[in-house]
């Protein structure tokens, strides 16, 4: 079965300061990645996805993730983060052919302080 | 386009009560999923629905029971309520061409 882990639970950062967090996945075949941003008081929205191709991919507001397959990893990062950026992250996995099943991480809460 | 639409956004019930948490998507998509979100915890999923007329169990199912009623609509009921299931519960749907999920607003549910 596949499962997610992500080892940053807590982050602080201040503006314009760079961003990386961890996302490590597990399973044995060929999976679907994704990052979920979750706004205080809102629902679940897609950040960015990889299914194939060109392992760094770029998503909305000025994040990117890489897919390292070696390492079983999909880590989300951005160059220069803002105040707006303070949110939840969740990465998750999917495993591809199967049944669908999404699976999330446990997510980070980063603070960006002005 | 309304996406995801959950009801009800907020619910108080007392232990041992019962419960249907109702969701819908318009999208036309063939998966669904119900997932509850606890501090700490991240998203967990309870069940989830790979297309129409069929149902599994996702990692945390004990005390919940779930319906796709059809194509557009997947409900999940709590028969007795317990505090332990005291959480935020997200429905979504995906393709499964296409498998980024889309979620709903959500369900505050508290049982005291």
């Amino acid at each position: 079965a596949q499962s997610v882990s992500q080892h940053n639970h807590h982050v602080i950062l201040s503006e314009a300061a760079s961003l990386e967090l961890g996302c490590n996945y597990s399973y044995g075949g060929t999976v679907n990645l994704f990052w979920y941003v979750q706004y205080p008081g809102q629902h679940l929205q897609l950040l960015l996805k990889y299914f194939s191709g060109d392992p760094l991919v770029k998503g909305i507001k000025g994040f990117e993730a890489e897919f390292i397959k070696s390492k079983f990893s999909f880590n989300l990062r951005k160059p220069s983060v803002q105040w707006s950026d303070t949110a939840e992250y969740f990465c998750a996995v999917n495993a591809r052919g199967a049944t669908n099943k999404l699976i999330f991480g446990t997510g980070t809460l980063l603070a960006v302080q002005p | 386009n309304a996406g995801v639409t959950q009801t009800p956004k907020f619910q108080v019930l007392k232990t041992g009560q019962s419960m249907t948490l109702q969701c819908a998507q318009d999208m036309n998509h063939n998966s669904m999923y119900w997932y509850r979100q606890d501090p700490g915890m991240g998203l967990r999923l309870i069940y989830y629905s790979a297309s129409e007329g069929t149902t599994d169990k996702g990692e945390v199912p004990n005390g919940y029971n779930v319906s796709r009623l059809n194509k557009r609509e997947f409900s999940l009921r709590l028969e007795s309520a317990a505090p332990s299931q005291t959480s935020v519960y997200f429905c979504a749907s995906s393709e499964m061409a296409a498998p980024e999920a889309f979620f709903g607003q959500g369900t505050r549910l508290t049982v005291v």
